[in-house]
């Protein structure tokens, strides 16, 4: 199973948004509604920021938002902040055999 | 409050064996779907295996027949064994939490411990 593809590096200004693509396969993204996107600072562990494509767990701030259509996910950030600056994963389910597959990781940089 | 804490990596010859620990706190590891997720230097994710609350595990095929998933209900701890160790496998290893169900999610993360394959 190959790794789900984002571009390697995104950058935006204080107060502007940025989007974030995952394109995946009609085996992973394009058949479950089932991605989920991490945030990692540097030498931190990952920390979920949306689920099951759109959803927030508590405590992520409404700034982040995620969707999908057919085979790429994305996560969009508004109104970014100097915090925001990290590396992004997608993961996306992959059936049985294979349950989970990641990308393989975005850079955003603020300005 | 939910934490998870890795340990047991280190330096280790290729062929090597080796078992990382996750102890958890505030939730019951055996009533949870458990992971392990790792990280090559410098690289992306990368998932390792998942054991379901009802004792399935499965395995992503690079470490199929070599790592096993296990857990001790009474420590409230998940393990990785790890045998035939390869230098690929180096990288730091995560344990988490996968709220969800089979299909779900890396809900809570521990601090990661590494663990260098090398002579």
């Amino acid at each position: 199973q190959s790794a789900l593809t984002q571009p390697a590096s995104v950058s935006g200004s204080p107060g502007q948004s940025i989007t974030i693509s995952c394109t995946g396969t009609s085996s992973d993204v394009g058949s479950y509604n089932l991605v989920s996107w991490y945030q990692q600072h540097p030498g931190k562990a990952p920390k979920l920021m949306i689920y099951e494509g759109s959803k927030r767990p508590s405590g992520v701030s409404n700034r982040f938002s995620g969707s999908k259509s057919g085979n790429t996910a994305s996560l969009t950030i508004s109104g970014l902040q100097a915090e925001d600056e990290a590396d992004y994963y997608c993961c996306s389910y992959a059936g049985s055999s294979t349950n989970w597959v990641f990308g393989g990781g975005t850079k955003l940089t603020v300005l | 409050e939910v934490q998870l804490v890795e340990s047991g990596g280190g330096l280790v010859q290729p062929g090597g064996s080796l078992r990382l620990s996750c102890a958890a706190s505030g939730f019951t590891v055996s009533s949870n779907y458990m992971s392990w997720v790792r990280q090559a230097p410098g690289k992306g994710l990368e998932w390792v295996s998942v054991i379901y609350s009802g004792g399935s595990t499965y395995y992503a095929d690079s470490v199929k027949g070599r790592f096993t998933i296990s857990r001790d209900n009474s420590k409230n701890t998940l393990y990785l064994q790890m045998n035939s160790l390869r230098a690929e496998d180096t990288a730091v290893y995560y344990c988490a939490r996968v709220l969800g169900g089979a299909t779900g999610r890396f809900q809570h993360w521990g601090q990661g411990t590494l663990v260098t394959v090398s002579s």
